[in-house]
């Protein structure tokens, strides 16, 4: 059984804070890894995909460590809107089969 | 563009009862993928879609379970004989293809009664 591991938290973070979280998998042979943010009673949204050389999109910095085989989200400078639930995902393909596994997520409450 | 759509957003049903959820996935996307959460829990991935074929039902959770896709685009979930334990939100998802980022559907609340 391939596992995605997230700290539930939920982390409480002031706004204009930086805070990160990481996700770790079991099967080293994963290929394809995402954030998502789940809002409340809402469908995931994709957030970012992580690549191997690690990638920004604004406030946001994703990374991926193969070796360790984990995942890790950087939020910097906080805000309000960011308060959701985060979602890891890693995909496995191989012998015509596709996987994907969502870890339970991550819950951030940015507080004023 | 419009996205996944998904009918009914919610159903009342008695248990032993046959429901059917549906999902049109965004228009070219050729995969094709249902999911179920229940309450406060994460996502559980049921099956997935390419083209018309599902490769792997394994995630299923048991034999009352089936999903079907015609012409590479809409999808049907069907689920017979409901337990109480089927209730949970289904969420469909489609995606270029495998391994593309997924688009996820306003989901289906399914309640057993």
């Amino acid at each position: 059984r391939k596992e995605v591991e997230q700290d539930p938290g939920p982390f409480n973070v002031p706004e204009g804070a930086t805070v990160a979280f990481n996700c770790t998998y079991s099967n080293s042979a994963s290929q394809s890894f995402f954030w998502y943010r789940q809002d409340c009673r809402k469908e995931p949204k994709l957030l970012m995909s992580v690549y191997s050389s690690g990638n920004e999109d604004g406030r946001f910095t994703a990374q991926l460590n193969r070796a360790s085989q984990y995942i890790s989200l950087l939020i910097r400078d906080s805000k309000l809107s960011d308060s959701a639930t985060y979602l890891c995902v890693v995909t496995d393909s191989g012998a015509g089969s596709y996987q994907l596994t969502f870890g339970k997520g991550t819950k951030l409450s940015v507080i004023p | 563009g419009a996205g996944v759509s998904q009918s009914p957003s919610n159903k009342v049903t008695e248990k032993g009862k046959d429901v059917e959820l549906r999902c049109d996935p965004i228009s070219g996307h050729t995969a094709l993928y249902w999911y179920r959460q229940s309450l406060g829990q994460g996502l559980e991935f049921l099956i997935y879609f390419q083209g018309n074929s599902a490769p792997d039902k394994s995630g299923l959770p048991s034999d009352r379970f089936s999903a079907e896709r015609t012409g590479g685009s809409v999808s049907t979930l069907t689920i017979q004989r409901t337990q109480q334990e089927d209730s949970a939100v289904y969420l469909c998802a489609s995606s270029l293809g495998t391994g593309f980022e997924q688009y996820f559907g306003p989901g289906t609340r399914l309640t057993v009664t």
